[in-house]
């Protein structure tokens, strides 16, 4: 069974470009989550998405949004990028929210010039 | 809020030999889960271990278990014969049980504890 796939590996933009990220999770999930890891923050929770709703969503500005499909998979989208947007964006699945196990990509690490 | 404490930002061990991480959280639920996650330099978040907190019984997975002290609020990762590919940030984190009701499952993460193993 695959794993969770995230797209792409890497990105490198610049300053006030948006960017769209991309997650599929494993066949049967239906839960897909959204972290952010920097070096000073940490790991941060971004946002949850379940039968293409979003449950839930960290504390971060409205320019970073998401949206879920009905095969599951999700992108999130980042716009007006900043500096400090720079990061490593993870995506984890399972199957139903609260699972007892959460399945994490390799994650997409994001450049802003 | 809860919140997850790792003391520890970097430990060193040798190889075969046994190593500690701990890891401290605070929560006002009773229901809960504990993990622990290793990312090597590949990046993958990959679960080590995992514990329930209404489970009195310690988990074990091979050669890693946990010391879970749930009155204490602890919760430490035990790494027996460590080998070369341990190498990694470890990460504890804590997530409520669906059963403790509302909807917000995040994972909460500590800082995390980089591991070196020296051959």
């Amino acid at each position: 069974k695959a794993g969770v796939t995230q797209t792409p590996r890497y990105l490198i933009k610049t300053r006030g470009q948006q960017v769209t990220l991309s997650c599929s999770p494993i066949s049967g999930h239906r839960s897909v989550s959204w972290y952010q890891q920097t070096p000073g923050q940490g790991l941060q929770f971004l946002f949850e998405y379940f039968s293409e709703t979003q449950r839930n969503k960290g504390n971060f500005p409205g320019r970073f949004s998401g949206r879920q499909f009905s095969n599951s998979r999700s992108e999130m989208n980042v716009s007006t990028l900043e500096l400090g947007d720079s990061a490593l964006y993870l995506c984890a699945s399972s199957l139903t929210p609260g699972g007892e196990k959460l399945f994490f990509g390799s994650g997409t690490q994001l450049s802003v010039l | 809020a809860q919140t997850v404490t790792q003391s520890q930002p970097e430990m060193s061990v040798q190889e075969a030999e046994t190593v500690t991480l701990s890891c401290t959280y605070d929560t006002s639920e009773s229901d809960y889960y504990l993990f622990w996650y290793k990312q090597p330099p590949s990046r993958q978040m990959i679960l080590v271990i995992r514990q329930e907190a209404y489970k009195q019984q310690n988990a074990t997975e091979n050669r890693f278990s946990v010391n879970f002290q749930k009155a204490a609020k602890s919760f430490s990762l035990k790494i027996s014969d460590s080998q070369l590919g341990d190498a990694a940030m470890y990460f504890c984190a804590y997530r409520r049980s669906s059963w403790s009701g509302g909807s917000n499952y995040k994972l909460t993460f500590g800082k995390g504890t980089l591991l070196t193993v020296n051959p």
